[in-house]
């Protein structure tokens, strides 16, 4: 079966400081990846995805960045973290014989 | 583009209540995917249902039924007998068929307090 993790699952980070969120899928090959963010209280909004190794789309200009260095790994990056980066990540693959997306436990960012 | 509209934002039941959860949809695409999640306070999204838009048929699980009309853009959610493990939020969602991206299009979500 396939599962999906995340970690971490908590994160304070000061503001300015780099970021790296991982996100690895087991039981499943060259899966599509996705990178959602939600901010307190609101849905969800779709950050970045990809449909191989090395293949990255960004869905929304911002201080963040995506790269996937295997096939079932994906990483969400940034620089410099700014508290409007403070939120709930949550990684997703799709299961293409549904098209269904399942999603991760999640990291709470908090950006101080 | 696609839209999804939840405009509930709360809704407060007492247990074995009955309970909707509307959802409303935009998009100009004539193939595309229906979904609901539940988001528990743990986090977590968890699937509950996919519909495609070929197949209007209503669906029941358990106490969870699915009414979905194309006619008025809609994919609303029933709980019967609602329990307080129902808590929590829930999304109602739309991607595109026949696109590599397959990405989610989410509503705002609708937060059920089910109290004992």
């Amino acid at each position: 079966s396939q599962t999906i993790h995340q970690w971490p699952a908590t994160l304070v980070q000061p503001v300015g400081s780099p970021l790296s969120l991982e996100c690895t899928v087991e039981g499943t090959s060259n899966p599509n990846l996705y990178w959602y963010r939600q901010a307190a209280g609101r849905g969800l909004q779709l950050l970045f995805y990809s449909v191989g190794i090395g293949q990255i789309s960004s869905e929304v200009p911002q201080n963040l960045s995506a790269s996937r260095p295997q096939d079932r790994q994906f990483i969400l990056s940034s620089k410099k973290l700014l508290l409007s980066d403070s939120g709930f990540y949550l990684c997703a693959w799709v299961r293409a014989s549904t098209d269904t997306q399942y999603f991760g436990p999640g990291t709470r960012l908090t950006v101080l | 583009a696609q839209k999804v509209t939840q405009a509930q934002t709360e809704i407060s039941v007492v247990e074995k209540e009955d309970v909707t959860l509307d959802c409303v949809y935009e998009t100009r695409d004539t193939t595309y995917y229906l979904f609901w999640y539940k988001q528990p306070p743990s986090g977590e999204l968890v699937f509950l249902i996919r519909r495609n838009s070929f197949d209007e048929q209503n669906e029941i699980s358990g106490r969870y039924s699915w009414n979905f009309q194309k006619s008025t853009s809609s994919f609303n959610f029933t709980i019967t007998a609602s329990q307080v493990v129902d808590s929590a939020v829930y999304f109602c969602a739309l991607s595109v068929i026949d696109t590599g991206r397959r990405a989610l299009t989410f509503g705002s979500g609708t937060r059920l307090q089910v109290q004992p």
